[in-house]
């Protein structure tokens, strides 16, 4: 099993740009969420999705969107890029009602210029 | 509010113990939970503890819970370059959004 997957490994967008982060895990898990991770700051919630089908906004949304497209993937838009928003963003999954036990992708590290 | 702190940083001499600190806010969690993440990587769960507890070992790791006042702490015995690595503390909150609330992390740097 790969896991928990994340592409790209790294990105540079100029501000305005828009991306979006991929985010695939094989373990059937129904949760899935999205963290970014600041210096100083720990990792904060952006979205989650309890199940699929379903999405819910977590402590920093703004600027965010996201989609569950199936049980596997779930992504993360960023529609109109700020420097703010240079971090590294950590996907994860979960068995539906175990958020103790979240399993970690490797992080997609993005810069803002 | 929900809050969990912890220090930056700490620095141990190999084969010493190290003891990272934490402290919450929400006295309502049901359990507490240890993470590391090596450079690079995400995080990995390393321990946790249920809120009843005062304490857990687990081979090297032991966690000291002191709800009173709201302090967690993890113990690594016999600390190896290996343990290098950031050690995040985190509380689960219950209710409606059953989310993981995170520390800052404390960078453990193991010196030989």
């Amino acid at each position: 099993n790969a896991g928990v997957t994340q592409t790209p490994k790294f990105q540079v967008l100029k501000t305005g740009q828009s991306m979006t982060l991929q985010c695939a895990q094989d373990m059937n898990h129904n949760s899935m969420y999205w963290y970014r991770q600041d210096p100083g700051m720990g990792l904060r919630l952006i979205y989650y999705s309890a199940s699929e089908g379903t999405t819910d906004k977590g402590e920093v949304p703004n600027g965010y969107n996201v989609s569950r497209l199936n049980k596997r993937e779930f992504s993360l838009r960023l529609e109109s890029a700020a420097p703010s928003q240079t971090s590294v963003y950590f996907c994860a999954s979960s068995e539906a009602g175990r958020t103790e036990t979240q399993y970690f992708g490797p992080g997609t590290r993005l810069l803002v210029l | 509010g929900e809050d969990v702190e912890q220090s930056l940083f700490l620095s141990v001499r190999e084969g010493d113990s190290s003891v990272i600190n934490c402290t919450y806010t929400d006295s309502s969690s049901t359990y507490l939970y240890w993470y590391k993440q090596e450079p690079g990587a995400g995080l990995q769960l390393l321990t946790y503890i249920f809120s009843n507890m005062d304490m857990k070992q687990d081979q090297r790791l032991t966690v000291l819970l002191n709800k009173k006042d709201k302090h967690l702490s993890l113990r690594i015995a016999d600390t190896q370059t290996g343990d290098s690595a950031i050690y995040f503390c985190a509380e689960i909150l219950g209710g409606a959004t059953n989310k993981l609330i995170f520390g800052t992390g404390t960078l453990l740097a193991v010196q030989p």
